[in-house]
């Protein structure tokens, strides 16, 4: 069983809608979790970071982490075809670069 | 400022063949990483450097090696490439300190091992 697991989907939405997003886990160890956003063919960038439990907005994303449950969630409002993208959850025990990551969630946001 | 910057991009190898792939940061980061990404599978880690001279293993490390050339450049040699090694692998880099810094990825390196 992986450490953290995420529905590959793919997600197809019309714009305007909610997205959400989910992955859940196993190691209670996870204290830093985030949210990556990959374009066709290009790295992974950063879309949110959240520390612990707690809840994140920016802008039309909101990231939620309920480290009870070992559930993280990202939601996308008034979700735009430029969202159409694979969307990474991501975490780790530890404040740097060694993550583990999802799967990853193709999503479409058809116009 | 180009970030994280990967060369080659793509790469056909046979079976067998010996090849490093390259990958240097412009962003003064002590940290850096080197990931391979597989269908269904996420980003792996399989080594990464948490500051220059400093090397370690991570997930999935076994056909691959390592040099922390300087501290910018960090790059990933395969020996003897297997068909198992077909990936794209992304470097990225992060600052060290006492709290949570971004890591930075770069564009990536499709292999291809037939």
């Amino acid at each position: 069983q992986k450490e953290v697991e995420q529905d590959p989907g793919p997600l197809s939405v019309p714009e305007g809608a909610i997205v959400s997003l989910n992955c859940t886990y196993s190691n209670s160890a996870f204290q830093y979790f985030m949210w990556y956003r990959q374009y066709s063919r290009k790295g992974p960038e950063l879309l949110m970071y959240t520390y612990s439990s707690g809840n994140k907005e920016d802008g039309r994303f909101t990231a939620q982490v309920d480290k009870s449950s070992k559930y993280i969630s990202l939601f996308i409002r008034d979700s735009q075809p430029s969202d159409s993208a694979t969307y990474l959850c991501a975490m780790s025990p530890y404040s740097n670069g060694k993550l583990t990551f999802g799967q990853g969630t193709i999503l479409t946001v058809h116009p | 400022n180009a970030g994280v910057t990967q060369t080659p991009k793509f790469q056909v190898l046979k079976t067998g063949q010996s090849m490093t792939l390259q990958c240097a940061q412009d962003m003064n980061h002590n940290s850096m990483y080197w990931y391979r990404q597989d269908p269904g599978m996420g980003l792996r880690l399989i080594y990464y450097s948490a500051s220059e001279g400093t090397t370690d293993k991570g997930e999935v490390p076994n056909g691959y090696n390592v040099s922390r050339l300087n501290k910018r450049e960090f790059s990933l040699r395969l020996e003897s490439a297997a068909p198992s090694q077909t990936s794209v692998y992304f470097c990225a880099s992060s600052e060290a300190g006492t709290g949570w810094t971004e890591a930075f990825f770069g564009q990536g390196t499709r292999l291809t091992v037939v």
